[in-house]
């Protein structure tokens, strides 16, 4: 699987947007870009995924570059309970699904503060 | 009742002692996973079972052993603890016909002694 880069921490005010960048240089072409979450010591959270077009759903929207060397999670409204580590992982997929071998690296630390 | 639920939630144990951990999923799922996460680290897989009868090792299997009883349970052993064991440990399941990422428990901290 692909490596992944993101930073390690990030800040945002509670109802503005945050946005999540992660760096894929090495993707192929039968891999998919998944985002979870974990907060606090919880077990992680799915939160979208996809493959080379825009994706949202109700809890975020996923912008992938046209190249796919990065990506973009979007929390359109920020509250308090989204602070947690946010994980961009990159992860081969055939006939629909997933190999199944997620692997979690550092991930991104974001705080919403009022 | 959670999708996935894991037995016990904290658990303390002695160095040498044998633990079970375990799993069990309403979802319907035919995939399942054990991770272990340490403080500050991310998650690390361990064991996945694709079926019943297809168990493989992950990136951290060596000093755990796991069992798929039946389709809606996975359990995770560690034979003779030792304390740098002492980690949260995490099961998920997904499934192989729709890939909606992956659903996990709430987690087990375990701390060997």
């Amino acid at each position: 699987d692909a490596k992944t880069t993101q930073p390690t921490s990030m800040d945002c005010a509670e109802g503005r947007a945050a946005n999540l960048p992660c760096n894929h240089s090495t993707i192929s072409g039968n891999e998919y870009v998944y985002w979870y979450r974990q907060i606090h010591s919880q077990g992680p959270q799915y939160i979208i995924h996809g493959l080379k077009n825009n994706e949202t759903n109700e809890m975020a929207s996923l912008i992938i570059t046209e190249d796919r060397k990065s990506s973009t999670l979007i929390l359109p409204h920020a509250t308090l309970r989204d602070t947690a580590v946010y994980y961009c992982i990159v992860t081969a997929v055939a006939g629909g699904t997933s190999y199944g071998k997620l692997t979690f690296g550092q991930g991104t630390i974001l705080t919403v503060h009022p | 009742d959670a999708d996935v639920t894991q037995t016990p939630r904290n658990r303390i144990t002695k160095t040498g002692k044998r633990i079970m951990l375990e799993c069990s999923q309403t979802k319907g799922h035919d995939r399942m996973y054990w991770y272990r996460q340490d403080p500050g680290l991310g998650l690390r897989l361990i064991y996945y079972s694709f079926d019943v009868k297809d168990i493989n090792k992950g990136e951290i299997s060596d000093g755990y052993s796991v069992s798929r009883q039946a389709q809606a349970k996975f359990s995770l052993s560690l034979e003779s603890a030792i304390p740098n064991q002492t980690a949260l440990y995490f099961c998920a399941t997904s499934d192989r016909d729709r890939d909606y990422g992956y659903t996990f428990g709430s987690g087990t901290r375990l701390t060997v002694v």
